[in-house]
């Protein structure tokens, strides 16, 4: 199916493992995001890719690592899970041309840090 | 850096009545593209409106509409005859229309609406 999806939906971790959230899009979009979202905090930049290979950081990158090697796939890796990082984490992905302005985004990862 | 103010954390509306969820926002650049989300208890984010800086023109869709009001840096968004579906948390989201660095939506804190029957 086309569109953009994340797995798993719910994940529940231990404090100080490793944990990784998989987000795939079937669009090609070249530009791929992952957010968190906290109540009173609306949703937050945590990474971004522009292109295969070609990531940044965003508003709160630490803690977390993220790869590119393909165009349609992004994960996010929590390297020592906090119970900071308990939160819904939202993959998104968007283009510039052809007319397409907004993002979209995957139904989102519940993460729960124990 | 640009930045997005949703001043109203929640809000209420009666069955068909018209409410109205404020953003401001704050930016040195002339043109970009300013989105309002909805996010249901599904968690989906869905996108409602958008609209583009250097339109004067207010976007509207069905029972949704915007007041752009560009000088005053602010994007509010309209919901007339309001639905018991239209209950969720609504965010005023901002982007760039470059690439690289730019290229990403920041977002408010968002408006959590609650429509009564």
């Amino acid at each position: 199916d086309a569109g953009i999806t994340q797995s798993p939906r719910y994940k529940i971790t231990e404090t100080g493992r490793q944990v990784t959230l998989m987000c795939h899009q079937t669009w090609s979009h070249s530009y791929m995001f992952w957010y968190r979202q906290d109540l009173g905090h609306g949703l937050r930049l945590i990474y971004y890719s522009a292109a295969a290979d070609i990531t940044d950081k965003g508003e709160v990158p630490d803690g977390y690592v993220v790869s590119r090697s393909k165009t349609e796939n992004f994960p996010l890796t929590l390297e020592s899970a906090t119970r900071s990082q308990t939160s819904v984490y939202f993959c998104a992905s968007s283009e510039l041309r052809g007319g397409i302005t907004e993002a979209f985004f995957g139904q989102g990862t519940r993460l729960t840090v124990v | 850096a640009q930045t997005v103010t949703q001043s109203q954390p929640e809000m209420s509306v009666q069955e068909a009545e018209t409410v109205t969820l404020s953003c401001t926002y704050d930016t040195s650049e002339s043109d970009y593209y300013l989105f309002w989300y909805k996010q249901p208890p599904s968690r989906q984010m869905i996108l409602v409106i958008r609209q583009e800086a250097y339109k004067q023109q207010n976007a509207t869709e069905n029972r949704f509409s915007v007041n752009f009001q560009k000088a005053a840096k602010s994007f509010s968004l309209k919901i007339s005859d309001s639905q018991l579906g239209d209950a969720a948390m609504y965010f005023c989201a901002y982007r760039s229309p470059y690439g690289g660095a730019t290229n990403k939506l920041i977002f408010g804190t968002g408006t959590l609406l609650a429509v009564q029957p």
